[in-house]
């Protein structure tokens, strides 16, 4: 099983629908983030978390909202999507813990289309 | 102007061929990641690197913190190696929970 995983894979949504991208970790990692991957840039933060009671805005969180359930999970939701939050989600996490050298584990991703 | 550039954005090998990335950084880091994609989407750590030289398998990585500078180098390529290579810095300012990636190099090694 993978350590770090994103549901739904691939979704087609229309505009206007709300649609929630579901991340679920076994590291047992602290850290927790979303990410989109557009072509031609890099990838760009939306949220980010460093335990359960904390939830901090990225660069680009306009139109999205998280929620950190529990540590091992973190929910990425469009509230009304539209075409141009078109893209591929990457979740990803990371240990903040000293000595683990903070490598991120990233999700296969998802691959979200918006109509 | 990108705080985290890499060169070549495309690359093209032939099977075997030793291979460099570069990654220059405008900002003071206190690590850097060399990251992959594969053409499914799918993202792999493949280094962390705070200063000199790491190696795993047919991949080293450098770093000069005083040049802000980082190479990813592949000996001995192969078609598997073919990926998008990302470098991404974790700055020593602004917010803790944000990477500063760059575009990526695109690999396409032929047999």
């Amino acid at each position: 099983d993978a350590d770090v995983t994103q549901t739904p894979r691939n979704r087609i949504t229309k505009t206007g629908k709300r649609i929630m991208l579901e991340c679920s970790q076994t590291k047992g990692h602290d850290r927790m983030y979303w990410y989109r991957q557009d072509p031609g840039l890099g990838l760009r933060l939306i949220y980010y978390s460093f335990d359960v009671k904390d939830i901090n805005k990225g660069e680009i969180s306009d139109g999205y909202s998280v929620s950190r359930q529990a540590q091992a999970k973190f929910s990425l939701s469009l509230e009304s999507a539209i075409p141009n939050q078109t893209a591929l989600y990457f979740c990803a996490t990371s240990d903040a813990r000293q000595g683990t050298g903070n490598t991120i584990y990233f999700g296969e991703g998802s691959w979200l289309t918006v109509v | 102007k990108n705080e985290v550039e890499q060169s070549p954005q495309n690359l093209t090998a032939q099977e075997g061929e030793f291979i460099t990335i570069n990654c220059s950084y405008s900002v003071g880091i206190s690590a850097l990641h060399w990251l992959q994609q594969h053409p499914g989407g799918g993202i792999v750590s493949l280094f962390m690197l705070s200063s000199g030289k790491k190696k795993h398998g047919r991949l080293i990585a450098t770093i000069n913190i005083q040049e802000k500078h980082s190479s990813l180098h592949i000996t001995a390529s192969h078609p598997r190696d073919s990926a998008v290579y990302i470098c991404a810095v974790r700055s020593m300012s602004g917010s803790q929970g944000n990477l500063i990636f760059g575009k990526g190099t695109k690999l396409s090694v032929k047999p």
